[in-house]
């Protein structure tokens, strides 16, 4: 199975801030890279597919990005709404597994 | 709108079976894969498998496999989760969750979720 190794596990900014949440994966996974924003007790929301696609209503502060097997989400100017807890999950082949998520707080 | 309305809590003894519904509206059924996902409490997302309701086929991933069901029924719109010979650490809050296009095949960008049905495993 591929692993998808995501960091760091937690992560405090301020609103206005720059940040970036990097995923590895175990092997190649082309561009087949999700990621998804989840807050307390909600479901997950998908914001960027094929490592770097902006799903529509998704703030463009949002971005994704890729080189080989290393991937990140940047958010840059952060808002009071965004802190919540990050996950990248592949799609390359099944199972189709997610990072262990990135916590993102207030500092 | 697209909505996927899940089942409600369950409560099951080590053992048991559990059976979880998820009923989608707002889109041809057919035309969007389903996956499975859950969250043990404070944990990450684990996939689980999905569904074609074009023709009921399914993937599961290999840690349930013997232990997972996914169907569904056409005429009512809805796809079922069954997962046997529950433990403990089975406890978690289970989503549905549909392809964000009706590519052939599954894409697993997973844009529509239902609201989750928790299970608890205690004896």
């Amino acid at each position: 199975d591929i692993q998808m190794t995501q960091s760091p596990s937690s992560l405090s900014a301020s609103v206005g801030d720059r940040v970036t949440i990097t995923c590895r994966a175990s092997q190649s996974i082309s561009i087949y890279l999700n990621w998804y924003q989840q807050k307390p007790g909600k479901a997950p929301k998908l914001l960027i597919y094929g490592a770097s696609t902006l799903q529509s209503g998704v703030p463009s502060r949002f971005s994704g990005s890729d080189s080989g097997t290393h991937f990140t989400l940047t958010i840059s100017g952060l808002q009071p709404e965004d802190f919540a807890t990050y996950y990248c999950q592949h799609t390359y082949t099944v199972p189709y597994t997610f990072g262990q998520g990135t916590k993102l707080q207030i500092k | 709108q697209v909505q996927m309305v899940q089942s409600g809590t369950e409560l099951k003894k080590p053992g048991a079976s559990v059976t979880i519904s998820c009923k989608a509206s707002g889109y041809t059924f057919n035309d969007y894969y389903v996956h499975w996902v859950r969250q043990a409490p404070g944990q990450g997302l684990e996939w689980m498998g999905w569904i074609n309701p074009k023709n009921g086929g399914t993937n599961y991933a290999r840690t349930f496999k013997g232990r997972i069901t996914m169907t569904r029924d056409t005429s009512l719109g809805t796809v079922y989760m069954d997962l046997a010979s529950l433990r403990s650490d089975d406890t978690a809050l289970y989503f549905c969750a549909r392809d964000r296009d009706d590519f052939t095949g599954t894409t697993a960008e997973l844009l529509h979720w239902g609201q989750g049905t928790l299970v608890t495993v205690s004896s």
